[in-house]
């Protein structure tokens, strides 16, 4: 089975403060997602990767920042969190094969605090 | 990237068939048609996807008319666990990682 782990289920941070969420995916996936998703407004995308060292804007990518130095490994970071970022953020990883079908896999999310 | 709308709610009792529609009025030639399940404090997870006619897996079926102008979602003899949101997208799943958009979604909840 796919798995994405993501580093914490819960975090609580103070605004100004540097973030780092870390994702880890163990398929071998190309492409990698960050979004948020808040009550009343959907999932939305921040960054998407498909390749190491390559990152797309999503569609709010204001105030984020992306590191994907591995294949398995894609970072969400706050330069200076605020707290209209507090939110959940989930991680997902697709492949895009020959056979066709992009299904994301997701991880359980980061419920993150800004105070 | 094709816009989704479907309703924000559905209610059913266990047994019963739910068909959960979704209209995508300017989709690509090139869109395929998505749907996840999201349950409360999970991720979303992947049910089934189309470009064309009817698809089918154990868990659901997903029409598409000719136009592809809109899609339904049909799953069978619901459960009190398939009370969750279900998410239509639309996308090229071949370019941009085929990346899509996730729309509101449809709350569906199941009566006993």
């Amino acid at each position: 089975d796919v798995k994405v782990t993501q580093s914490s289920r819960y975090l609580v941070k103070r605004t100004g403060e540097k973030v780092f969420l870390e994702c880890v995916q163990d398929m071998d996936h190309e492409n990698m997602f960050w979004y948020r998703q808040d009550p009343g407004l959907g999932l939305r995308l921040i960054y998407f990767s498909y390749d190491v060292k390559m990152k797309e804007k999503g569609d709010i990518p204001e105030g984020y920042s992306v590191s994907r130095e591995k294949k398995e490994r894609f970072s969400l970071i706050l330069e200076s969190a605020s707290t209209n970022q507090t939110s959940m953020y989930l991680c997902a990883s697709s492949s895009t094969d020959s056979s066709g079908g992009n299904e994301q896999f997701f991880g359980p999310g980061t419920r993150l605090t800004v105070l | 990237l094709a816009k989704t709308t479907q309703p924000i709610s559905m209610d059913s009792y266990e047994g019963q068939e739910v068909n959960i529609t979704c209209s995508h009025n300017n989709i690509a030639t090139n869109d395929y048609i998505t749907w996840y399940q999201q349950f409360p404090s999970q991720g979303p997870r992947f049910i089934i996807q189309g470009y064309k006619t009817k698809v089918t897996n154990e868990v659901a079926s997903l029409f598409i008319p000719a136009d592809r102008k809109s899609s339904t979602l049909s799953l069978p003899r619901v459960s009190l666990s398939d009370t969750a949101v279900y998410y239509c997208l639309v996308g090229d799943i071949y370019t941009n990682a085929g990346k899509s958009t996730f729309g509101d979604g449809t709350t569906l909840t199941v009566k006993p």
